[in-house]
């Protein structure tokens, strides 16, 4: 059974410009969900989608933002990038019904200069 | 809240157990998770309990769950160098989002 994968692996942008992570979740999990690792400030929870639909949200500004589509992947576009967002942006993938843990992808790894 | 504390440094030696201690506040957590971060890598889930449970035994781990005491703890049994990484210990409810401590990095020496 394939994972939960990523892209990419890494990206590298400058301030102010806008940045879009992907991530397909693992066949057969509905809902994904997004973190932030940076460092210093550990993970912290981003969004979750489920059914195309945004379920949650953590204390983020609302440049930080995505969407899931039909096939249930799912994309988080962070917009008017600043250095403090360079982190590891970690996907994972669960059902919505909450009785299955919560399986991580490799991460993208945001570098801004 | 959601708090989730855990020790920053643990170093064993190889062959010998490994214990890593959590707390957590929220009451309401239907899960606790442990994953397993390599250097470069996401997060493997290595197992997890469910809050009516107290102890979970998975090959060399075992979880204990001290529900009133919000006291979860990870023992690896003949540590080996495979498993110096960072490990987290996570919390979940019924939002569906999973609050991490801040991760122990263990550091298996010969």
């Amino acid at each position: 059974e394939a994972g939960v994968t990523q892209s990419p692996t890494h990206l590298i942008k400058t301030r102010g410009q806008q940045a879009t992570l992907r991530c397909s979740p693992i066949s057969g999990h509905t809902s994904v969900y997004w973190y932030q690792q940076a460092l210093g400030l550990g993970l912290q929870f981003l969004l979750w989608y489920d059914e195309g639909e945004e379920r949650n949200r953590g204390n983020f500004p609302p440049r930080f933002s995505g969407r899931q589509f039909p096939n249930y992947s799912s994309e988080l576009n962070v917009n008017a990038l600043e250095l403090e967002d360079s982190a590891l942006y970690l996907c994972a993938s669960g059902r919505q019904d909450g009785n299955q843990p919560q399986h991580f992808g490799d991460g993208t790894r945001l570098s801004i200069l | 809240g959601e708090d989730v504390e855990q020790s920053l440094f643990l170093s064993v030696r190889e062959g010998d157990s490994s214990v890593i201690n959590c707390t957590y506040t929220d009451s309401s957590s239907t899960y606790l998770y442990w994953y397993k971060q390599e250097p470069g890598a996401g997060l493997q889930l290595l197992t997890y309990i469910f809050s009516n449970m107290d102890m979970k035994q998975d090959q060399r781990l075992t979880v204990l769950l001290n529900k009133k005491d919000k006291h979860l703890s990870l023992r690896i049994a003949d540590t080996q160098t495979g498993d110096s990484a960072i490990y987290f210990c996570a919390e979940g409810g019924g939002d569906y989002k999973l609050s991490f401590g801040a991760g122990t990095t263990v550091t298996v020496r010969a």
